[in-house]
């Protein structure tokens, strides 16, 4: 089966615009993840939506980066005003359930930079 | 709050040679312990995961990892490494009860013949 997929695979933007990342999580998958990598540098917890609803959303920096999941699957992450510091890996993840029990499925990324 | 220590950033070893990647974490509750393992322009990818019982936790591509809450350790071993398991390695954890995976700043594997 699939595999969590995030579109587009990199994207530059210039400083000040807008940006948004894609994740479609594996079918099936409730829990759904954001995470930030920097450059050597482990990932950053972001959100964590459990169904269409932000159960934690305590990683978000700031009130420029906002993410959504309206029917519960797909999930966008939106970056507003991008600064130089946004550049990073944007890392998606689901899970089926709760817990320990249920790892996290990660997507390869989406490499940010912003010019 | 749960953190990661992961105290080498890099480990260099030969080919065929033992290893072990070192983790400690801290945390005011139980907590489940993970290892990832990122491989070049790839995504992270699970290794093995300690959530309760036997504290020797066995995973994929021979790799094993022992937990130690004494020590609160989650060290990570392979007895004869190859080049491919040239890669990053991620130590994680998380709080039981919680949904949040907390990781480490990652240990760079070297593996060269």
């Amino acid at each position: 089966g699939a595999g969590v997929s995030q579109t587009p695979s990199n994207k530059v933007t210039e400083k000040g615009k807008y940006v948004e990342l894609r994740c479609d999580p594996i079918s099936g998958h409730t829990a759904l993840y954001w995470y930030r990598q920097s450059l050597g540098q482990g990932p950053e917890f972001l959100i964590y939506f459990q169904g269409t609803g932000a159960a934690d959303d305590s990683g978000l920096p700031n009130d420029r980066f906002f993410a959504v999941r309206p029917e519960g699957s797909v999930s966008t992450l939106k970056i507003q005003r991008t600064e130089r510091g946004d550049s990073a890996v944007y890392l998606c993840a689901s899970s089926s359930g709760h817990g320990g029990n249920s790892p996290l499925h990660f997507g390869n990324g989406t490499r940010l930079t912003v010019t | 709050a749960q953190s990661v220590t992961q105290l080498d950033s890099q480990v260099p070893v030969f080919e065929e040679a033992p290893v072990e990647l070192r983790c400690n974490y801290s945390s005011s509750v139980s907590v489940y312990l993970f290892w990832y393992v990122q491989y070049p322009n790839q995504g992270l990818q699970l290794l093995l995961k300690y959530l309760s019982g036997s504290t020797l936790v066995k995973g994929i591509n021979g790799f094993e990892a022992e937990f130690n809450k004494s020590q609160t350790s989650f060290h990570l071993r392979k007895p004869s490494v190859h080049i491919s398991d040239t890669a990053e390695y991620f130590c994680a954890v998380m709080g039981t009860g919680f949904q949040k995976l907390v990781f480490g700043t990652g240990t760079r594997l070297l593996v060269s013949p």
